[in-house]
């Protein structure tokens, strides 16, 4: 079945980087679009960045535009959200997500489960 | 920006009842509407897209409705296994945005 584990979360001091990975399994990786999400600790939701199946088109949230970088291996079935200048405010759980078709447009499904990112001194 | 403001925050509810969630949008996002559920601890999960499609797997008794502005989730008759937080999401246009969400909690 269709899975996605995000990885490469943990502590982070502010205005440091950070590269977190998606590996993706039951399906063609390189004919969907991609997705991060995220979600501060006891808050909604928002999104961040997606990616055409073929790199075609980008997109950022204007909280993370200059700051995160959304790429895609398909070599390895692997989407990766590069965070730099990190801030307090960036602590959260980070959620990739597949799009239901090869545009980044389409909706969520399925999630992955998380990466905890905690940006602290 | 499109503004998703979902009501009420909290609805407590028993098993057995029928629940309404709403979600309004700062303008018309057409038919490109969508609901996902978030259990504690867990990831979100896509319930209904485009206003009223059942996503796979997800029950009968989560319907949704509405257009342009105006949308309505309902769970015809709550399990113990709905308890959880509800979220509407908008794709017509970036950024892409969702409500602050709705906790359905047992009474």
């Amino acid at each position: 079945q269709v899975q996605l584990v995000e990885s490469g979360g943990g502590v982070v001091q502010p205005g440091r980087s950070l590269r977190l990975s998606c590996v993706a399994s039951g399906f063609i990786f390189s004919n969907y679009g991609m997705h991060w999400v995220r979600q501060a600790p006891g808050k909604g939701l928002e999104w961040l960045a997606v990616i055409w199946h073929d790199g075609s088109e980008i997109n950022y949230a204007d909280s993370v535009k200059g700051r995160f970088t959304i790429s895609r291996e398909d070599s390895k079935n692997t989407l990766y959200l590069q965070m730099s200048s990190l801030r307090a405010e960036d602590t959260a759980i980070y959620y990739c997500a597949k799009a239901m078709s090869p545009q980044g447009w389409d909706w969520f499904d399925p999630w992955g489960q998380g990466t905890l990112v905690t940006v602290s001194s | 920006e499109i503004v998703l403001t979902q009501s009420p925050g909290t609805l407590s509810s028993s098993p057995g009842e029928r629940v309404t969630l709403s979600c309004r949008a700062s303008q018309s996002v057409s038919s490109h509407l969508a609901w996902h559920q978030q259990k504690p601890g867990q990831a979100p999960r896509l319930l209904i897209y485009d206003v009223s499609k059942r996503a796979t797997g997800i029950p009968a008794r989560f319907s949704g409705s509405g257009s342009g502005t105006d949308f309505t989730l309902t769970i015809s008759s709550l399990e113990p296994e709905d308890f959880a937080v509800y979220y509407c999401q908008q794709r017509i246009s970036w950024p892409l945005t969702f409500g602050g969400g709705t906790k359905v909690e047992i009474k």
